[in-house]
């Protein structure tokens, strides 16, 4: 079956502008996380969603990030006005509860 | 605060040869612990994994044992093959929760014939 995937698979933006980052989950996974993978480092976890509820977001580096998952399937991470230290790989995975979590191929976002 | 911390690389070695990445972690309560492998160009992929002290969690010739008096999770193979070049992270996720992983930094792995 289909796994997870992620649009686009590679974004540059001028410092200052919005971005949207896309994640469709394997169909029927409750669970959807979002991590940032800097360059050279490990992903670091952003967000959490089971199901519509987004039940963690103490990773989210500011208020300028901002993710929702309004029907509890697909799943948007937002960056406002952004700056340069937000490029980087950003990693979606979803799982069935409790269960291993399988990632999407990522989104590099670039910020000129 | 939780932590996972991987031996820095890269890591080359010969085709054949015996490979270790060492892995320690810093948590409360009693973390699961994984190996996740990053080939090039591909997502992250699951290798291995351990829930509790003492299992040894395996796959595709790796091996790693969850060792809690010395909080580690080394990562071991005895003969390396060029397809296993990638970049190899230890990542630990808290029990009682959702499962949110924390990642070491990655150790890159070259093999060469």
């Amino acid at each position: 079956g289909a796994g997870v995937s992620q649009s686009p698979r590679y974004k540059v933006a001028k410092r200052g502008q919005d971005v949207a980052l896309r994640c469709d989950p394997i169909s029927g996974h409750v669970s959807l996380f979002w991590y940032q993978q800097a360059l050279g480092q490990g992903p670091e976890f952003l967000t959490y969603f089971q199901n519509e509820a987004q039940l963690d977001k103490s990773g989210l580096p500011s208020d300028r990030f901002f993710a929702e998952r309004p029907e509890g399937s697909v799943s948007t991470l937002k960056i406002q006005r952004t700056q340069q230290e937000d490029s980087a790989v950003y990693l979606c995975a979803s799982s069935s509860q409790g269960n291993e979590q399988y990632f999407g191929p990522g989104t590099r976002l670039t910020v000129t | 605060g939780d932590s996972v911390t991987q031996m820095e690389g890269p890591v080359t070695l010969s085709e054949e040869a015996f490979l270790t990445i060492n892995c320690t972690y810093t948590a409360t309560g009693y973390p699961s612990l994984f190996w996740y492998v990053q080939y090039p160009g591909e997502g992250l992929q699951l290798l291995l994994k351990a829930t509790k002290a003492d299992d040894k969690g395996s796959n595709k010739g790796f091996e790693a044992t969850y060792r809690k008096e010395t909080t580690s999770f080394h990562l071991e193979k005895g003969s390396v093959q060029v397809s296993d070049s990638a970049v190899y992270f230890c990542a630990l996720s808290l029990s009682g929760g959702y499962n949110k992983l924390i990642f070491g930094a990655g150790t890159r792995l070259a093999v060469h014939p």
